[in-house]
């Protein structure tokens, strides 16, 4: 059973600091999708990443791939209120079928 | 609106009955996906259906529970004789299933708040 774990669970920063959080497994995959759900909302896909050491930005927020494709980083930098929201990351090991999901990093940002 | 669509967006049901959760893929995807969700945790796997088949229902509970997607309509999530542990939101995701790293990009849908009161 593929296992992805997330960390930290929670985090409360102040608008404009920076931070990281992470998706790690002792599985390999294929790709790795991050997503960001808002409360009362369905998650909404950020990025895929596919190939080890991929580096992807989305304007503020920057997502890695290791190496050996077995963990993730998302790193936003200067946080705004609206960040806030439930990071998801997951996991897929073939070339179609279901992902692995994280349980999450729930993120606050206050003003 | 071409996207995931859901459907009721919130159910109450009394303890016994029955619940149909309906879902509509995304225009020119095949394959869909059920997950369940409890506040402020992960979203846990149930099932994984192609049109007219059950690929993965490793995550679906053995009794009361039953998924299926028709060649025609929405995928439906039916949950019989609900209990008070089976309120939670539930999702429904598509994705193409094109065999290309794409297919595993699932597009959620807003999801069913659903109570069992």
């Amino acid at each position: 059973t593929q296992l992805l774990e997330q960390s930290p669970q929670f985090l409360s920063i102040q608008e404009g600091e920076n931070l990281t959080v992470y998706c790690n497994s002792s599985s390999v995959f294929s790709s790795l999708q991050w997503y960001r759900q808002e409360p009362g909302e369905g998650p909404v896909l950020l990025v895929t990443v596919v190939t080890g050491g991929e580096v992807k930005k989305l304007k503020r927020l920057t997502f890695q791939f290791g190496d050996a494709r077995k963990d993730s980083s998302l790193h936003i930098t200067a946080a705004q209120p609206g960040d806030t929201g439930l990071y998801l990351c997951a996991g897929a090991t073939t070339n179609a079928g279901k992902s692995t999901f994280g349980d999450g990093t729930t993120l606050t940002v206050k003003p | 609106n071409a996207g995931v669509m859901q459907n009721p967006r919130h159910l109450v049901r009394r303890r016994g009955q029955e619940a149909r959760l309906r879902c509509s893929p995304m225009k020119g995807h095949s394959h869909v996906y059920w997950y369940r969700q409890l506040p402020e945790e992960g979203l846990k796997f149930m099932v994984y259906l192609q049109k007219e088949n059950i690929i993965d229902e490793s995550g679906m509970p053995k009794e009361r529970f039953s998924a299926e997607f028709p060649k025609e309509g929405p995928s439906i999530l039916r949950i019989q004789q609900v209990v008070r542990g089976d309120s939670a939101a539930y999702f429904c995701a598509s994705s193409m299933g094109q065999g290309s790293f794409s297919s595993y990009e699932q597009y959620f849908g807003p999801g069913t708040r659903l109570t069992v009161t």
